[in-house]
Formats: C-alpha cells, sequence, structure tokens
C-alpha cells in the first residue's frame, strides 16, 4: 500500500462550488505539506503543519484552507472554487529533519 | 528562500552521464541545495541534497561550487527510466519554521536510445 494516499484522484466540479482533497500517511510522519502544480510548471507550496496544532501559510494559501484533523490527516479545501485554482494538487509529508519530502500521487482538480 | 535558475531542458544519450546544473547565486549560508524529479505527472522524488560538501547515493551525485553559487546534479549511467523534470531547490532544512519551499519550472531531461 502507498504511503502517502490522495482522494480522489479527480475531480471535476464548477465555479462556487466547495471542494476537499483528503491526504492521508502511513509513514508516521509529524510534518504533511500541500502543493500545486500548474501545466508545465513547477509547484508552489499552499501550506504546510509541523504537528497537529501547528498550520502555517505557503506562498500562495488565498483562496484555500487546511484542517489537520490527526497526524496522518491532512485536508484542502476550496471555500469556493473558480477556474484559475485548475491544477494538480499534491500532498507531501516528511519527518522532523525534513529533507526528504514524501509526494502522494496527486489529485487533478477542474474547476469549470 | 534563494532563487534558482535552471537550463529548461536537456538532452542525454543512455548510458551516459547526464549532468544537470542549477544556479543559485543569492544562496544564504544555511540554505541547502536539494534535488527532486518528476516522472509524468508523478509525485516528485526526493534525490539528494547537501549543504557544501559534495554527496553522493545509489541514484545520483551532488557537486556543489566552492562558493556554493551552483551546483550539478550528476546521473552517472542514465537510463530511459531517468526522463523527467528535475528540479532544483535552495531552501532552509524542515527543521527550521523557515522551511517553505517551492519548486521552480525544473529541467527537462530526456535519455535517448
Amino acid at each position: 500500500d502507498a504511503d502517502v494516499t490522495q482522494t480522489p484522484r479527480n475531480r471535476i466540479t464548477k465555479t462556487g462550488k466547495r471542494i476537499m482533497l483528503e491526504c492521508s500517511q502511513t509513514k508516521g510522519h509529524d510534518r504533511m505539506y500541500w502543493y500545486r502544480q500548474d501545466p508545465g510548471l513547477g509547484l508552489q507550496l499552499i501550506y504546510y503543519s509541523f504537528d497537529v496544532k501547528d498550520i502555517n501559510k505557503g506562498e500562495i494559501s488565498d483562496g484555500y484552507s487546511v484542517s489537520r484533523q490527526a497526524q496522518a490527516k491532512f485536508s484542502l479545501s476550496l471555500e469556493s472554487a473558480i477556474p484559475n485554482q485548475t491544477a494538480l494538487y499534491f500532498c507531501a509529508t516528511s519527518d522532523f529533519g525534513g529533507n526528504e519530502q514524501f509526494f502522494g500521487p496527486g489529485t487533478r482538480l477542474t474547476v469549470l | 528562500d534563494a532563487k534558482t535558475t535552471q537550463p529548461p531542458s536537456m538532452d542525454c544519450a543512455e548510458g551516459r552521464a547526464a549532468n544537470l546544473p542549477c544556479n543559485h547565486s543569492t544562496i544564504s549560508g544555511n540554505e541547502y541545495v536539494y534535488w527532486y524529479r518528476q516522472i509524468h505527472s508523478q509525485g516528485p522524488q526526493y534525490i539528494i541534497h547537501g549543504l557544501k560538501n559534495n554527496e553522493t547515493n545509489e541514484m545520483a551525485s551532488l557537486i556543489i561550487t566552492e562558493d556554493r553559487k551552483s551546483s550539478t546534479l550528476i546521473l552517472p549511467h542514465a537510463t530511459l527510466r531517468d526522463t523527467a523534470v528535475y528540479y532544483c531547490i535552495v531552501r532552509f532544512p524542515y527543521n527550521t519554521n523557515a522551511g517553505k519551499s517551492t519548486f521552480g519550472d525544473g529541467t527537462t531531461l530526456t535519455v535517448k536510445p
């Protein structure tokens, strides 16, 4: 079984809808991250969490919110989706040292 | 975090060494150099990292210049499965609260038969 899983893997939604992307990990890591990747470009950090009680904004947090329900679960929400949030979203984890991040398979989100 | 500059694309013959350059002239003293790769649209995969000394693991070698303003990732014997986008990232390690990370646009390496 994969160490970092993301659900759903693909989602098509309409402008204005609320969307939640979920991430679960079995690596026992304290640190979790959400990234966004636009077509042909690199990854941008949205939010990161160093433990269950710690949430931090990344470079592009506007329009997004997160919830760290447990050590193993980190959810990303789009309260009111807009078309320019169409992208590939990745969740990642790392241990306290944080040098190596482990990425999930990604969620492809399309906002019409 | 310091910005990085990488060539957008490179080709390499199968079995030959692939040398991927990265410029990071604004790197600060405590920032590390990290390399990841992304095959197709899969999640990125960690390759290697270093501070100022050259590093080697089972996947690659990392050569960092003495002034730390540039580095080179070396895949010693490239295979077709090494075709991917390679990202060079400069940042503080994640055991500080400054540990944010943005991946640039990377270098698309194409390994040819």
